[in-house]
């Protein structure tokens, strides 16, 4: 089926540093990016998102960046605590409210 | 303000079987999308509905389907069901504008075992 990557990557960070998660995308006609976040047991939650037309939107303590020239978007998460600890699924918006995910990145946050 | 809710949370079947899974979304929303994921696929995007009706399809066979009703709970159906099956199934609720309408609000889930 339709994919953004195909491995689960993890990142280790330790608490209070800055945590950088990243993803490619395939498809160059996708009008929105979004970021999850998923902890264990639960769906997915919203975190932020960005149009096709921007490079970059701040929320808080988050920051997503698009760079179109190499099909690439990232989620920096600033003084990352425990409580970030999931898994981060970058999406693209195709049309209307269907959504196809990334692989994921696992987040551990070390105390 | 509730928000949506998946029934059941777990489910074990055999192989063979079918299966019917729920999903009642926010109080006002009327879109509602279901993914299947797998440690193997992923989220992937199963299909959406939107006042009684399908709008959006992934690339899964016949054997899934679905439904929603005058009330925007939706339901959705595995029949003949296969061992690759085994997945967590999520529902996910919008207001169902037409466009993009950034986030979409994710129930736990129902986690489906076929053996």
């Amino acid at each position: 089926g339709e994919s953004v990557g195909l491995h689960l990557p993890t990142l280790s960070v330790q608490e209070g540093d800055n945590s950088i998660i990243n993803c490619a995308y395939s498809n160059s006609a996708s009008d929105y990016f979004i970021w999850y976040k998923q902890e264990s047991g639960k769906g997915p939650q919203f975190i932020i998102d960005i149009r096709s037309n921007m490079d970059k939107r701040q929320g808080q303590r988050v920051t997503v960046l698009l760079n179109k020239t190499v099909k690439h978007l990232s989620l920096q998460i600033a003084a990352t605590q425990p409580g970030d600890s999931a898994v981060y699924f970058c999406a693209e918006n195709k049309y209307g409210n269907k959504l196809v995910f990334g692989a994921g990145t696992i987040l551990r946050v070390k105390s | 303000k509730a928000g949506v809710t998946q029934t059941p949370r777990y489910l074990i079947k055999t192989r063979g079987q079918q299966v019917t899974l729920s999903c009642s979304p926010i109080s006002g929303h009327r879109s509602v999308s279901w993914y299947q994921q797998t440690p193997g696929q992923g989220l992937q995007f199963l299909f959406e509905y939107f006042s009684e009706t399908q709008r959006n399809k992934g690339n899964f066979p016949g054997r899934f389907s679905g439904r929603q009703f005058s009330n925007s709970r939706s339901e959705m159906n595995v029949s003949t069901l296969e061992l690759g099956d085994s997945a967590l199934y999520l529902c996910a609720s919008s207001l169902g504008t037409g466009g993009y309408e950034g986030e979409a609000f994710f129930g736990q889930g129902t986690r489906l075992t076929v053996v």
